[in-house]
């Protein structure tokens, strides 16, 4: 089975801190697609970042940023100067399998609190 | 505006009563994909559909059906639904099947 594994099922940091958030999975494909999913309470599932795998520059999307170590297959997100509206579930999902049969393989799930 | 519409958004019924959850969107993704949301448990899809009349089964398939007979739906169908269904079910669409998701605002559904 295609496993994807978030090993922090709960943070909790200070508002303006950095935070990292870890995750691994499995695949012996060379091109695919990585992304962080963002769940606010409302329940929307919100796209955070995208990776490319045959991008080496990590992505960075304003205060969000990876660390996508291919070799090692682990794609953490960072969040900086860390905001009260960043408190929510965040998914990492990769797009796991063959090439033309690719699909997002979710996480468990990080629950982040950004306490004031 | 870009979106994946489901409904309904929330549903109590009891076991055995069949029930669709339907799923449309406007963006002429091909591919489609049915999600169940359990604690601890994070996304497991339960059906995707690559294109109209393309369905396939996903890791959670057991108790439900799809169809795809256009392009933009895309329904969830229990035909006989059980206690153990009761979740937070999301559909999505996207180019194809590893690109980023596009998502509904979800189906919180309880099973008495």
């Amino acid at each position: 089975a295609q496993t994807v594994t978030q090993s922090q099922p709960e943070m909790s940091v200070q508002e303006a801190e950095t935070v990292t958030l870890s995750c691994t999975y499995d695949t012996s494909e060379n091109n695919y697609y990585l992304f962080w999913y963002k769940q606010p309470p409302s329940r929307q599932m919100i796209l955070v970042i995208r990776q490319e795998a045959y991008k080496q520059q990590n992505a960075t999307e304003n205060r969000f940023s990876v660390n996508f170590q291919k070799a090692a297959k682990s794609f953490s997100l960072k969040i900086s100067d860390s905001q009260l509206g960043d408190t929510a579930m965040y998914f990492c999902a990769p797009g796991l399998g063959v090439q033309g049969a690719q699909k997002l393989v979710f996480g468990q799930g990080t629950r982040l609190t950004i306490n004031p | 505006e870009a979106q994946v519409t489901q409904n309904p958004r929330y549903l109590i019924t009891v076991t055995g009563k069949k029930l669709t959850v339907t799923c449309s969107q406007n963006m002429n993704h091909e591919y489609m994909s049915w999600y169940r949301q359990d604690p601890g448990l994070g996304l497991r899809q339960i059906y995707y559909s690559m294109n109209v009349e393309v369905t396939d089964k996903g890791d959670v398939p057991e108790g439900y059906k799809v169809s795809r007979k256009e392009k933009r739906n895309f329904p969830l169908i229990l035909e006989s639904p059980s206690p153990n269904q009761t979740s937070l079910y999301f559909c999505a669409s996207s180019l194809w099947g590893g690109r980023p998701q596009h998502f509904g605002d979800g189906t919180r559904l309880s099973i008495l």
